[in-house]
């Protein structure tokens, strides 16, 4: 069964809105955990990095005042997409990872349409 | 930097035949390269991963890989493709140093006919 969740799994909402998306580890506590966008016929590109308890890392060119994230415990991560606009219409994946290297799993990812 | 490069958007493939994805690599160091399948609209699957040890992996679904050290390669490969194989995949190689971030090629579509 599924390891990683992510809710919801589709969303559409009206430009200028926030939309938050969870991501949770449900069988193992999820030390850090990744966050990724991937546009159509696209590869996946890394947004950031969180350790749970810590602010999340931002790769370049992402801006960490309209993507936040939170990582408040070690099974739940929110990925909060502020004053959404259609260029952030996207496919949202989480990668979780626990303790040990070998314990990683992606969330079925959100699919954002902001119109 | 690490990377991977999956030099063919796409591979088509009749059903029955042998497929082989390509995926060629650039690190610093030792290498840890990953394949991943993805189908429409949902996250990645782990299908192997090479760390260490024999040069030939295998992984889920009767998928296999060949690290290759002289050619920097890491092509994923099955004797027999099912129509059902057909999917977006993904190499992919981990960044050195603690962050273990996965650094994705760009995905190669495998189309298998029946």
């Amino acid at each position: 069964g599924a390891v990683v969740s992510q809710h919801p799994s589709r969303v559409i909402c009206k430009s200028g809105t926030s939309v938050k998306i969870e991501c949770r580890s449900l069988d193992f506590q999820a030390t850090t955990m990744f966050w990724y966008r991937q546009f159509p016929k696209q590869s996946l590109m890394l947004m950031a990095t969180s350790n749970e308890g810590s602010k999340a890392t931002y790769e370049q060119g992402v801006e960490k005042d309209k993507f936040l994230i939170n990582h408040a415990s070690l099974t739940l991560s929110t990925l909060t997409v502020t004053s959404a606009h259609p260029e952030d219409s996207s496919f949202y994946i989480c990668r979780a990872m626990g303790g040990s290297t070998d314990t990683q799993y992606f969330g079925p990812g959100t699919r954002l349409t902001v119109l | 930097a690490q990377s991977v490069a999956q030099p063919e958007d796409q591979v088509n493939v009749a059903e029955g035949n042998p497929l082989t994805v390509k995926c060629t690599y650039s690190v610093s160091g030792n290498p840890y390269l990953f394949w991943y399948v993805q189908y429409p609209n949902r996250g990645l699957q782990f299908l192997l991963k090479y760390i260490t040890g024999d040069n030939l992996v295998k992984g889920s679904y009767g998928f296999e890989a060949e690290f290759n050290k002289s050619q920097t390669s890491f092509h994923l490969k099955k004797p027999s493709a099912l129509v059902s194989d057909s999917a977006l995949y993904f190499c992919a190689v981990r960044d050195g140093g603690a962050t273990n971030k996965l650094i994705f090629g760009t995905g190669t579509l495998l189309a298998v006919q029946p």
